[in-house]
């Protein structure tokens, strides 16, 4: 039973570019939350989808964006990057009750140059 | 932005040694508590999600207890092991599907 799965594992890119992320949920999950983890902090809730749609946004501008597909993985999608966008990026799955646990992946370890 | 809080951010332990450790958040609006252990190099793994006001939870040498009215919950790791060592999450659901993430205690168990 595959869980969550995020690629690329690492990425490296310079102040402007565009980035895509991205997040295969767990077998049997229809939701997906990204998050984003600055060093030495807990991790920031990016957005959540669910059936294509996103659900629930956090504090990020909206040169954050995503998308879910029909087979409920997703991406996210980064503009015009900034140096402080360099973080681990975390993709989590669940079901869709808040009260059901989080799956997280390995994350994806961004660095803006 | 919700404010949640845990303390101490590190801690070390001897192996065999009981310890605990806090987690802070708001008393208004809560709908759900979640604590995830992470090791390094690893994912986030869901320890327990707690619900109801008084609840205790508990998976092996590790228990939780959670108190809504004053907006606590305990992490006890009982007869701490070597495998014990990592960064413990706990996080704040408020029925909006957001959750707000503590920024962790990182424990070491040495032995």
């Amino acid at each position: 039973d595959a869980g969550v799965t995020q690629s690329p594992t690492h990425l490296i890119k310079t102040r402007g570019q565009q980035v895509t992320l991205r997040c295969s949920p767990k077998s049997g999950h229809d939701t997906v939350s990204w998050y984003q983890q600055a060093l030495g902090q807990g991790p920031q809730f990016i957005f959540q989808y669910y059936e294509e749609e996103e659900r629930q946004r956090g504090n990020f501008p909206d040169r954050f964006s995503g998308h879910q597909f029909p087979n409920y993985s997703s991406e996210l999608n980064v503009n015009a990057l900034l140096l402080g966008d360099s973080a681990l990026y975390l993709c989590a799955s669940s079901l869709v009750d808040s009260n059901q646990p989080q799956h997280f992946g390995d994350g994806t370890r961004l660095s803006i140059l | 932005i919700l404010n949640v809080e845990q303390s101490p951010q590190s801690l070390h332990v001897q192996e065999g040694d009981s310890t605990n450790f806090t987690c802070s958040f708001p008393s208004s609006n809560f709908y759900a508590l979640h604590w995830y252990r992470w090791e390094t190099a690893k994912s986030p793994e869901a320890l327990f999600v707690m619900t109801l006001n008084g609840d205790e939870k508990k998976k092996g040498r590790i228990s939780a207890t959670l108190n809504t009215k004053e907006g606590y919950s305990y992490l006890y790791i009982k007869g701490s092991q070597p495998e014990d060592s990592a960064t413990y999450l706990c996080a704040f659901g408020a029925g909006d599907y957001k959750l707000s993430f503590g920024a962790g205690t990182t424990v070491t168990v040495r032995a």
